[in-house]
Parts: structure tokens; C-alpha cells; sequence
């Protein structure tokens, strides 16, 4: 156990619908990434916040927002949802730089 | 852009010695950490290599060439466990925190 939690564990939707993934950091870890993980593309590096701002983008979509509260969790907000969303989605944080980063269990997200 | 390359998969018998092998470019090459994957799980983190050589963590060790743009993951005393996926991962400095992950090696372990 990473200490980083994610719910939901799963989450079916359909087409142009949005949905919210959460995140808890573990306790004392102000850096928070997103990561999306599919079979045709491996793991891609969303977006990172850090103590409430956002630090770096990656290859996030226009449709996709994030955002990191007060108390450090964090959000990961998808809409207007396509079949190609369909993916892992992991959070991820660490106590110090990008180098050491504990994953959370992961959202798998289905789109029909 | 960055791009890194590792072999798909990699298959070895228990007890014996496997390396898999990652090889990068970059613009902003800052690190090189390892992860390993379960199937359904989490990455997990392993080891991180910020200057050239070995770093040694149990059975497993991890190696840098920056001249070469290159690194290793080695591991030894391989076990049934250690069935997974693993990913180089390169950390692009300076002003940016980002962590590309290469497309990951499958290592299966036969007995």
C-alpha cells in the first residue's frame, strides 16, 4: 500500500458525459501528477500540481481539467467523454522532486 | 521531444540474472528512475539514477551513462514474483517536473 488513495475504483460512463476522479497524496506530500495509462499508448503524463498550483502539463486534453485543494487532494476532471478516454488513470505523489513517486491503485474509466 | 526505447518483453528462468536494457533522448535530461507493474496494478517505484554508475538495491541494481544516453535495470536471483512490467521512466529538469515513461518491458520468469 502506496498510501496515495483513488476513488472510484472503477467508473462506467458513456459519450459526452463528465466525470470526477479523486485523489489523497500521502500524508505530507505536496506534489501531486496525473498519469493516464492505455494499452496502445502506456503511461502519459498529465498534468502535476504542487501545494495547490499547477507545476508542469503533459499531454493533457482540452476536455480534461485539474485542480489540487487546500487539504492536497486532488482532482481530475474529464468531459465531454470520447470512447479513446477509456483508460487507467493513476495519481501519483511524491514527498520531494518527480524522481520517487508513489502511485495510487488507479480509476479504470469506461466509455461506451 | 523525448523518446525512450526498451525492449517489449523478456523472458528468463528463476534463479538466473536479467537486464533490461533503456535508451533515451532528451533535451532536458535531469534522471532516470525504474518502476515495476503488475498486471491491474500500480506502478511501484524501484530506483533512480541522477549520475553515472551503479546503484544497488538488494537483487536489484540499476545503471546510468549519461554520455551514452543510456541505462539498465539488473535483476538477480530472479523469482516467480518478479513476472511484471517495467518502465524506464526519464525526468526532464530545469523548470520542468515531468516524467516520460518509455512503452515498458514485459519480463516473464519460467521456472
Amino acid at each position: 500500500d502506496s498510501g496515495v488513495t483513488q476513488t472510484p475504483k472503477h467508473l462506467i460512463t458513456a459519450t459526452g458525459q463528465r466525470v470526477t476522479l479523486r485523489c489523497s497524496p500521502r500524508s505530507g506530500d505536496l506534489s501531486v501528477y496525473w498519469y493516464q495509462q492505455s494499452l496502445d499508448q502506456g503511461l502519459q503524463f498529465l498534468i502535476q500540481y504542487y501545494n495547490g498550483e499547477e507545476r508542469a502539463k503533459g499531454n493533457i486534453l482540452e476536455r480534461f481539467s485539474a485542480q489540487q485543494f487546500p487539504d492536497l487532494h486532488s482532482e481530475l476532471n474529464l468531459s465531454s467523454l470520447e470512447l479513446g478516454d477509456s483508460a487507467l488513470y493513476f495519481c501519483a505523489s511524491s514527498p520531494s522532486g518527480v524522481d520517487t513517486q508513489y502511485f495510487g491503485p488507479g480509476t479504470r474509466l469506461t466509455v461506451l | 521531444g523525448q523518446s525512450l526505447e526498451q525492449p517489449s518483453e523478456v523472458t528468463a528462468v528463476e534463479g538466473a540474472i536479467v537486464q533490461i536494457n533503456c535508451t533515451y533522448q532528451t533535451s532536458g535530461f535531469y534522471g532516470l528512475s525504474w518502476y515495476q507493474q503488475h498486471d491491474g496494478g500500480a506502478p511501484t517505484f524501484l530506483s533512480y539514477n541522477a549520475l553515472d554508475g551503479l546503484e544497488e538495491t538488494g537483487r536489484f541494481s540499476s545503471f546510468l551513462s549519461r554520455s551514452d544516453s543510456y541505462g539498465y535495470l539488473l535483476l538477480q536471483e530472479l523469482q516467480m514474483k518478479d513476472s511484471a512490467s517495467y518502465f524506464c521512466a526519464v525526468i526532464e529538469g530545469g523548470g520542468g517536473n515531468k516524467l516520460t515513461f518509455g512503452t515498458g518491458t514485459q519480463l516473464k520468469v519460467e521456472l
